[in-house]
């Protein structure tokens, strides 16, 4: 069974810092990985979407990396900014899992003025 | 990417009572998702909605507490039946991207439904 797991749960950068928030998958046999953004209250945004052949995926000043046989994936966000602040999640989807998506219980993140 | 609403965003409701669900999908999808997520916890999926046939259940989840309607390609609900305080939850509905074969295996959400039972 696949289990996603994030590290740290919670982390607080002030304005301006570079940050990385990791993610780590139990089973490496996935399809796709992607990373979402969750405000308080609100649904998820997609942010990136990683292919199990892909390393990398970058969009503006988040870039996200795979490592599939060692299970892990990171986001990493430039120069943070207050609106960054919100929950990221990370979630796998598994090569023989359908189309479910296995998700992290997310890091809280807050960027201080 | 793909342009969902969900109705209502957020309710209020007693103990033993039901609620409907419903998310509107802004073009056609073959495939509906809809998740779950408890106070602290992350996202489950419930169930998998296709048109035209019965949804697909995940393991802890039954169609007669969670019953799923899914009457064409744009248009799903969910129902929570007989509701307890530990069906309090967001319930966010699921699609594939829409935009071709490239953002199919990228997959979008609803606002969320956020319901309280007391």
């Amino acid at each position: 069974k696949q289990e996603v797991t994030q590290i740290p749960a919670a982390l607080s950068v002030p304005e301006g810092e570079n940050l990385v928030l990791n993610c780590s998958f139990t089973d490496s046999a996935i399809y796709n990985l992607q990373w979402f953004r969750q405000d308080p209250g609100k649904g998820l945004t997609s942010l990136l979407l990683i292919q199990s052949s892909q390393r990398e995926q970058t969009s503006g000043r988040l870039n996200a990396s795979l490592d599939k046989s060692s299970g892990r994936s990171t986001l990493y966000i430039a120069a943070s900014q207050p609106g960054d602040s919100a929950t990221y999640l990370c979630a796998v989807k598994d090569t023989g899992g359908g189309n479910k998506l296995t998700f992290g219980t997310g890091t809280q993140l807050k960027v201080e003025l | 990417s793909a342009v969902i609403s969900q109705k209502p965003s957020r309710d209020i409701c007693q103990r033993g009572t039901s609620l409907t669900i419903q998310c509107q999908v802004d073009s056609q999808v073959t495939m509906m998702f809809w998740y779950r997520q408890q106070p602290g916890q992350s996202l489950t999926l419930i169930a998998t909605a296709n048109q035209g046939s019965e949804a697909t259940y995940e393991s802890g989840f039954v169609i007669d507490k969670f019953p799923i309607s899914r009457p064409n390609l744009t248009f799903s609900t969910l129902t929570v039946s007989n509701m307890s305080p530990e069906d309090s939850s967001i319930y966010l509905c699921s699609v594939h991207g829409t935009g071709g074969l490239g953002s199919y295996n990228e997959q979008f959400f609803g606002p969320g439904t956020r319901l309280t039972v007391l």
